[in-house]
């Protein structure tokens, strides 16, 4: 079955260092791929998407682009703020877009 | 954007006792929902999909007489937890998805349940 694996946490940064976030996924066909996010205590935000190979997701600074060669989705931001801190995850959804698979999620820690 | 609306954000219940979520979609017609339970510093599980007007499909190991997920309107959907008891305190957060083949995903902001 599908399946989306992601690197544990916590991550923790000072503001304005790079960020990466590594995602890889296991799927049939040719799924959707998606960031969202989740502040403490709320619920989860798309943070971006794409849905074919070679797409760029952006959004607020964050950027993934969809590798299908080594079934990748990897987060990056140039200059992470402490107001990125909350738990990140990785997810993808199948064609026919009945449901998400989603990643463990990885925790980000910015610090000033 | 669309915008799904769940409530309540937290409640507390006693041993026993059933409590119901709501999940409503504000701006948009939702023909699937999901419901994702959330353990602490976990990734979602989801627990059912539900369509509009029939019953909802739910996941192995999830106990459907326990969860009982209505789904009677394109905007609403409802979570009932039956005979709560202890471990079934989580996060709950529904999700709706606009019609088949649309990759868009739209999550409400979760129910905090503690039975104690």
């Amino acid at each position: 079955g599908d399946s989306v694996t992601q690197m544990e946490g916590p991550v923790t940064l000072s503001e304005e260092a790079f960020l990466t976030i590594n995602c890889t996924y296991t799927a049939t066909g040719y799924p959707s791929l998606f960031w969202y996010v989740q502040y403490p205590g709320e619920g989860l935000q798309l943070l971006l998407k794409a849905t074919k190979a070679d797409d760029k997701g952006s959004n607020k600074g964050f950027e993934a682009t969809y590798r299908k060669e080594t079934t990748s989705f990897h987060l990056e931001k140039g200059s992470v703020q402490v107001s990125d801190s909350a738990v990140y995850f990785c997810a993808l959804s199948d064609r026919g877009g009945n449901k998400l698979t989603f990643g463990t999620g990885t925790q980000l820690k910015v610090e000033l | 954007g669309a915008v799904v609306s769940q409530h309540p954000s937290w409640v507390i219940c006693k041993s026993g006792t059933s409590v119901k979520i709501e999940c409503r979609s504000l701006d948009f017609q939702a023909t699937t929902m999901f419901w994702y339970r959330q353990f602490p510093k976990q990734s979602l599980m989801l627990m059912a999909t539900s369509n509009e007007g029939s019953k909802a499909t739910y996941e192995q190991g999830v106990e459907k007489d326990k969860f009982l997920i209505n789904h009677a309107s394109l905007t609403l959907s409802t979570l009932t937890v039956t005979s709560a008891h202890p471990e079934d305190s989580s996060f709950y957060i529904c999700s709706a998805a606009m019609g088949q083949g649309n990759y868009g995903y739209t999550f409400g902001s979760g129910t905090r349940l503690t039975v104690v």
